[in-house]
């Protein structure tokens, strides 16, 4: 089965220092991953995706994302982590279903608390 | 001006009412979602419509009905609620083949409290 799992249910850091938010992944053919992130009462924002390419992926706020296929991991990082930051972030990957069409299957969820 | 709008944004009902949520987006997207996360804040995919079209239909009791009018409106209608389907129920849309592109334009989420 296709899937990806968040090993952290928290991770605290604080502010101005690095932040990464793991993710490993294991899917059968190329992997289509996924970030998202939720803040309080609100929906879920992309933030970026990994396709094909470059391994080193960039988004939105100033995060980007590390593709590593020899260790299935998709881990998320920001040099420099800001309060503001603090949310419940969301590994995902694309599952084909039997008819073509892709979902998103996403993982458990990781809440990243910034303190200042 | 909000891409994806769900009403209510909040739904406190009795078990056993029939509820809708109700869907909209601006963006001209051709496909929409029904995701459910639960208390444990755990997201799974219900149904995805494209151009009216239902393409994904997860194991969701036949207690939910999805109906998609037109591509910009996706409503979901609840029958005979439990205390299980309490959760916050979000809507999304994607442009064409969206769901390989991983870009998902998510609603702002509707909290359902079934007492």
């Amino acid at each position: 089965a296709q899937s990806v799992a968040q090993p952290e249910d928290q991770v605290n850091v604080a502010e101005g220092n690095p932040l990464t938010v793991k993710c490993t992944y294991s899917v059968s053919g190329n992997p289509y991953l996924f970030w998202y992130v939720q803040y309080p009462n609100r929906g879920l924002q992309f933030l970026l995706k990994y396709i094909t390419g470059d391994n080193l992926v960039k988004g939105s706020y100033g995060f980007e994302a590390e593709f590593n296929k020899s260790q299935t991991s998709f881990h998320l990082k920001k040099p420099s982590a800001l309060v503001s930051d603090s949310a419940l972030y969301f590994c995902a990957v694309r599952v084909m279903t039997t008819d073509s069409w892709g979902k998103l299957q996403f993982g458990a969820g990781t809440q990243v608390v910034v303190t200042p | 001006d909000t891409a994806v709008s769900q009403t209510p944004k909040y739904l406190v009902t009795q078990m056993g009412n029939d509820k809708s949520i109700k869907c909209e987006q601006n963006l001209g997207h051709d496909t929409m979602y029904w995701y459910k996360q639960d208390s444990k804040k755990f997201l799974k995919i219900m149904f995805s419509y494209n151009n009216k079209e239902l393409i994904i239909n997860e194991t969701v009791p036949n207690r939910f009905s999805p109906k998609s009018p037109d591509k910009a409106h996706l409503n979901l209608h609840i029958n005979s609620l439990e205390l299980g389907d309490s959760a916050v129920y979000f809507c999304a849309s994607s442009r064409p083949g969206g769901s390989n592109t991983g870009e998902l334009f998510f609603g702002e989420g509707s909290r359902l409290t079934v007492l």
